[in-house]
């Protein structure tokens, strides 16, 4: 079974804090994925990624950032936390399957920011 | 970019019954996929398909590609309570979005 775990799974940050989210998945996957999913929006891409060291935006990357060291952990970076970030964040791993990557989600982060 | 209708928005069903649920989208796909997602936690694939006209099953779950490929549908059978939860249908998105999700239908089992 694939396996995608994130470090925390509730969080509660005051504004202004870096902060950081990591995801480790076990099953050797190239690309890695992190959302946010707010009640009524759906899940929103914030940043992908290919390859190690590689990123890639997607529809809402502002006010975060990435880092792809490993191939097994894709961090998510939230340089300066603001309230408007409070969400639920699942980080994704996947593989291309046709034109499309099969993707599996870990458990996800509840990120509170006060 | 493709955009994915999903419905019903959500459903209250006596436990034992059959669910349909489906998902529509403006373009053609090569792939549909299938999660679930219970309160609280990320979502779980539940059934990929890659051929248009496939109808694959994964327990009381059976997922169909239409053959338009513009549309896909999630079947339940004999409906339980662990069964509550939100389904999304994902689909091959473009440009900075390798995947499209609908909006999910909120299932909820009454007992």
């Amino acid at each position: 079974d694939v396996k995608v775990t994130q470090s925390s799974r509730y969080l509660v940050k005051r504004t202004g804090e870096k902060v950081f989210l990591e995801c480790v998945q076990d099953m050797d996957h190239e690309n890695m994925f992190w959302y946010r999913q707010d009640p009524g929006l759906g899940l929103r891409l914030i940043y992908f990624s290919y390859d190690v060291k590689m990123k890639e935006k997607g529809d809402i990357p502002e006010g975060y950032s990435v880092s792809r060291e490993k191939k097994e952990r894709f961090s998510l970076i939230l340089e300066s936390a603001s309230t408007n970030q409070t969400s639920m964040y699942l980080c994704a791993s996947g593989y291309l399957a046709g034109v499309a990557d099969t993707q599996y989600f870990g458990p996800g982060t509840r990120l509170t920011v006060l | 970019g493709q955009q994915l209708n999903q419905s019903p928005q959500s459903m209250f069903i006596q436990e034992g019954e059959d669910v349909s649920m489906n998902c529509t989208s403006s373009s053609i796909f090569n792939t549909w996929l299938w999660y679930k997602q219970d309160p609280g936690e990320g979502p779980v694939l539940l059934i990929a398909l890659y051929k248009a006209g496939e109808l694959t099953s994964n327990g009381r779950l059976t997922a169909q590609f239409g053959i338009t490929r513009k549309d896909s549908f999630l079947n339940i059978s004999a409906s339980i309570p662990s069964d509550v939860g939100i389904y999304f249908c994902a689909g091959p998105g473009s440009g900075n979005t390798p995947l499209v999700f609908g909006k999910g239908t909120r299932l909820s089992v009454i007992a």
